[in-house]
């Protein structure tokens, strides 16, 4: 089945400090990947998606994310953190329960919580 | 644009006891989701809706879970009797359809407390 591991729980920064959080997904072929960003309090908003073509994709607010397909990662990255950017962040895969792509089902990863102190 | 709206936002309710959420997708989406948050981990797929047919509840506890969607545009999920082990925060999502690219936004969810 299907898995996405994200590797950091907690990850503590202080602005201005650069930012990567670890997304990994677990099967080969043709991948989708999502990053979701839930600010305190707020619903779970899309931060940026990648379906084909260039492997740097840039999001919302300055984020970008790097699908390495040799490594299975997908890896979350803001040169420059905000205290606004403190939230939980979250890597998914549309993968169905039978196995493959499903556009219907999300897997999400358990989430990594930023803390950004100005 | 009205998002995703869920009621009610927070619960509180002794075990036993039956809950009932309710979910309003964005106008015109045809794809509606029911989706469960246990503390410190990402959101599971409770059961997904196209128009007002159920097309994968696969992961819906239909011992006491159950969820209709009516005319196709509004939802509910409902918990008789509730456990304490349901103590989770409750996610309806929409999109238009479930075609590669589309978004799936999220509501703000209703938590749930069980005591």
């Amino acid at each position: 089945a299907q898995s996405v591991s994200q590797h950091n729980h907690h990850v503590i920064l202080s602005e201005a400090a650069s930012l990567e959080l670890g997304c990994n997904y677990s099967y080969g072929g043709t991948v989708n990947l999502f990053w979701y960003v839930q600010y305190p309090g707020q619903h779970l908003q899309l931060l940026l998606k990648y379906f084909s073509g260039d492997p740097l994709v840039k999001g919302i607010k300055g984020f970008e994310a790097e699908f390495i397909k040799s490594k299975f990662s997908f890896n979350l990255r803001k040169p420059s953190v905000q205290w606004s950017d403190t939230a939980e962040y979250f890597c998914a895969v549309p993968w169905g329960n039978a196995g493959g792509t499903s556009y219907g089902k999300l897997t999400f990863g358990q989430g990594t919580i930023l803390t950004v102190h100005p | 644009e009205a998002g995703v709206v869920q009621s009610p936002r927070y619960k509180i309710i002794e075990k036993k006891q039956p809950v009932a959420f309710w979910c309003n997708p964005i106008s015109g989406h045809n794809t509606l989701y029911w989706y469960l948050q246990n503390l410190g981990q990402g959101p599971e797929l409770l059961i997904r809706y196209e128009n007002e047919e159920a097309v994968d509840d696969s992961q819906l506890p239909k011992d006491r879970f159950s969820a209709e969607r009516l005319k196709g545009v509004d939802s509910t999920l409902k918990i008789q009797p509730a456990e304490l082990g349901d103590s989770a925060v409750y996610l309806c999502a929409s999109s238009l359809d479930t075609a590669p690219g589309n978004t799936i936004y999220f509501g703000e969810g209703s938590w749930l407390t069980v005591v």
